[in-house]
């Protein structure tokens, strides 16, 4: 069974200063890797995925992952921190199978506050 | 585009009632998948169905059980409310590859008393 562990229950960023929200995974094979963004009062948004390619992958919103498969992680990055970046990150995991979807496995997520 | 809509967006219920919530997938999504949202357990897969089928469950009771119309919309039942069913319930559509992003709509708050 997978599972996501996101090591960090907040994050506090001053305005302007780099970001960096920790995840870590385990999957049998090779994973999708997302990241999903949940603000106040409102549903969950894509943000990026890590399919195959390039490590560094890039989303919306000024947003970056690298997924770096030895230390099977994908951290999130922003290089410049707003306010309005701060809310629920959530990093989710699905195994790499042919077709079908098998069900996103999150992590508990982590709250980023950034501060003015 | 409209996005992906779940009614009731609240639902209160007593235990040993049973509830049904509805789903409606981005126009040309043809997966559905549910989830169930609480402080304690955060966000945990219940099911997936494509193209009427389910397709993927994950480790719920068989109290939660769903289904799917040709039209794509969902509709998921909890028959038998216990308490620690109160959580937000959240349906997302996708296209219906597992690297594809799923789309979540708002939610239903399910309050058990």
């Amino acid at each position: 069974a997978q599972s996501v562990a996101q090591p960090e229950d907040q994050v506090n960023v001053a305005e302007g200063n780099p970001l960096t929200v920790k995840c870590t995974y385990s999957v049998s094979g090779n994973p999708y890797l997302f990241w999903y963004v949940q603000y106040p009062n409102r549903g969950l948004q894509f943000l990026l995925k890590y399919i195959t390619g390039d490590n560094l992958v890039k989303g919306s919103y000024g947003f970056e992952a690298e997924f770096n498969k030895s230390q099977t992680s994908f951290h999130l990055k922003k290089p410049s921190a707003l306010v309005s970046d701060s809310a629920l990150y959530f990093c989710a995991v699905t195994p790499r199978r042919g077709g079908g979807a098998d069900g996103l496995t999150f992590g508990k997520g982590t709250h980023l506050i950034i501060q003015p | 585009k409209a996005g992906v809509t779940q009614t009731p967006r609240y639902l209160i219920k007593t235990r040993g009632q049973q509830v049904t919530l509805s789903c409606s997938p981005i126009s040309g999504h043809r997966s559905v998948s549910w989830y169930q949202q609480t402080p304690g357990q955060g966000l945990q897969f219940l099911f997936e169905y494509f193209s009427e089928t389910q397709r993927n469950k994950g480790n719920f009771p068989g109290r939660f059980s769903g289904r799917q119309f040709s039209n794509s919309r969902s509709e998921m039942n909890v028959s038998t409310l216990e308490l620690g069913d109160s959580a937000l319930y959240l349906c997302a559509s996708s296209l219906g590859d597992s690297w594809d992003e799923q789309f979540f709509g708002p939610g239903t708050r399910l309050t058990v008393l």
